[in-house]
Formats: C-alpha cells, structure tokens, sequence
C-alpha cells in the first residue's frame, strides 16, 4: 500500500529555532507539493517540484521557507528561524502528474508544528 | 481571481440523514478542474473526485453523488444515508486552467454524523 510518509508528524519548538520537514513522496511520482493548514488561511499551496526541479515556491515566505528535493525519495521543507505564526499542519502531497492533465495528489499524514 | 467558497462551516447530521455540502467557485476561465476531497480525523487529505468543465453530468458513487451546475458556478456533494465513519472535514478545490496541479481549496465543511 504506497503512502506518502512524513517526518515528524509532530514538533515543538521555541521561536528562533529551526525547523526541517521531511517528505517521502510514493515510489515512481515525480511531482511533489508542499502545503500548509491554518484555522485562519485554511490550505495554501507553499511550492511544489517536478522531477525535483522547484515549479513555483510563490506561496512560501522566502525570507525564512526553503524547499529542497535532494534526491527522489526525499523533500525537505525548512523553516529558519521559526516563529510562532508558522504553527500549522505541513502536509507534503505527490503525483505522478504532468500539469496539462490531472493526476490525483496522494496527501501524506503531516507535520504538526507548534512554535512557541 | 479564482475563488471557492463553502459557505457552511459545520453541518451536524443524525445517522441515515442525507446531507449537501455546497460549494461555489469562481473563476474567469472557461477550462478547469473541480475537485473534493475529505479529511477525517486522521488528517491525511483524500481524493473523492474530479470533474472537468466540459463535464456537467452528475456523478454517483454509493452514497455520494455530486451536482455540477455552471449556470450557478457550484459543485454540490450529497451524502445519501450517512453513516457516521463520513464525519469528516470536505474540501472542494479548483485548479487553474491548463495547470491542474495547482489547487485553490475553499475553507472546508466539518460534518458530524451522530449515531
């Protein structure tokens, strides 16, 4: 049963401090998403890679966010330093799409952080 | 600016009842995708369907059936007989044209079936 898997699926931290977000992405997808969930924005896109190329990271704060695809089995999400206005659930989603036509996006657990 | 909206922040429901998750969308082109999807308690996002523009028949499956109407812009999910393992919180979405991986999410419906 292929799952997305993210690590942790939990963290708290204290203001200031970093935060790295790991994605496993289902064997085979070459396309990977970052999203974000508040109570008060609700789902936003952050960035999202294809063929671990970045495609767009418009919605993702570059002053402190950084995405990475180091390799195929592995997107980072990182915050630095964190702030407790990034408290959210971080979901990492992949497909196997190629934009022009739609391929379902398989949502992982997420990450709940708590910046303190 | 494409926009969905799902006016109903909570629905509360009574086992076998049905029940309509509304959602309106907005959007300037003429070629996009709608989609719903569903997170339980779990938190994982799952896919329930996608519609294209071109496509307004209604879809059934089991008890959930969805009404495409874009005289009205809306994308109504309805729940035949709900059970209360459908508690849940739906998203409806919308991509952009000629790029279905971005999606806008409206904010979401709580459902709450109780036994």
């Amino acid at each position: 049963d292929a799952r997305v898997t993210q690590t942790p699926r939990d963290k708290v931290t204290e203001m200031g401090q970093e935060v790295t977000m790991r994605c496993q992405p289902i064997l085979g997808h070459n396309t990977v998403f970052w999203y974000r969930q508040t109570m008060k924005q609700g789902l936003e896109l952050l960035a999202y890679f294809r063929n671990r190329a970045p495609l767009d990271d418009s919605g993702m704060p570059k002053d402190r966010f950084s995405a990475e695809m180091p390799d195929a089995t592995l997107a980072t999400l990182k915050i630095q330093p964190s702030e407790p206005r990034d408290s959210a659930v971080y979901f990492c989603a992949s497909s196997s799409g190629q934009g022009a036509t739609y391929n379902e996006q398989f949502f992982g657990p997420g990450t709940r952080l708590t910046v303190l | 600016a494409q926009k969905v909206t799902q006016a109903q922040t909570e629905i509360s429901v009574v086992e076998k009842e049905d029940v309509t998750l509304d959602c309106v969308y907005e959007t300037r082109d003429t070629t996009y995708y709608l989609f719903w999807y569903k997170q339980p308690p779990s938190g994982e996002l799952v896919f329930l369907i996608r519609r294209n523009s071109f496509d307004e028949q209604n879809e059934i499956s089991g008890r959930y059936s969805w009404n495409f109407q874009k005289s009205t812009s809306s994308f109504n999910f309805t729940i035949t007989a709900s059970q209360v393992v459908d508690s849940a919180v739906y998203f409806c979405a919308l991509s952009e044209p000629y790029n279905t991986d971005k999606l806008i999410f409206g904010t979401g419906t709580r459902l709450q079936v109780f036994p």
